[in-house]
């Protein structure tokens, strides 16, 4: 059973500060690997997917990196900005099924 | 724009009083899922439809069922809530089961 991990809970940083978000799987098996945005109070947003044969993706300032041998995906986030506040989740599909694990998420506080 | 929408996006209802939430979509996919977010929690998977193919979660309660009638709506019925069942109801899609999901706004149910 694939169980999902996100330590830690909160990050508060500077802005401007580069920084990565840290999702670790216990499924080495694992089919894909999204990252997800969700602002206070609403659903969630879409960043990043990975499938099991990417090594990464980018869009913008994001860059996620998936390692399967090691169990962790990375998100890092460049040149944080205040916007930038919202909780992450990672969520990894296991098998065929792909029925996504998500991991209880990381707060981020990009302070001005 | 393609979308998933949620209505309503606030639901209050009485304890024990059934209560339905909607979820439609306008991205023409085969896969409808409906999850439950508590309070600085994961999301947890209640069940999905691949295409009229239901498939419940183990640990899903009786007390919630599902429709879908067809390919753009799907419905969440909770029989007899309770008010450990307040929580933010999450409607997510994706074009087959091992792709991206694409999630709705959410509706946050409150029991009295």
């Amino acid at each position: 059973k694939q169980e999902v991990t996100q330590i830690p809970a909160a990050l508060s940083v500077p802005e401007g500060e580069n920084l990565v978000l840290n999702c670790s799987f216990t499924d080495s098996a694992i089919y894909n690997l999204q990252w997800f945005r969700q602002d206070p109070g609403k659903g969630l947003t879409s960043l990043l997917l990975i499938q099991s044969s990417q090594r990464e993706q980018t869009s913008g300032r994001l860059n996620a990196s998936l390692d399967k041998s090691s169990g962790r995906s990375t998100l890092y986030i460049a040149a944080s900005q205040p916007g930038d506040s919202a909780t992450y989740l990672c969520a990894g599909a296991s098998g065929a099924n792909s029925k996504l694990t998500f991991g209880k998420g990381i707060t981020l506080s990009v302070r001005p | 724009d393609a979308m998933v929408i949620q209505n309503p996006r606030y639901q209050v209802t009485q304890f024990g009083k059934p209560v339905t939430l909607s979820c439609s979509q306008t991205l023409n996919h085969n896969v409808m899922y409906w999850y439950q977010q508590k309070s600085s929690q994961a999301p947890k998977l209640l069940f999905h439809y691949y295409d009229k193919d239901f498939n419940n979660e183990a640990d899903t309660p009786d007390n919630f069922q599902s429709r879908r009638p067809n390919t753009s709506f799907c419905f969440l019925d909770i029989r007899s809530p309770g008010l450990g069942d307040a929580a933010m109801y999450l409607c997510a899609t994706s074009r087959e089961q091992t792709y991206e999901q694409y999630f709705g706004p959410g509706t946050r149910l409150t029991v009295t």
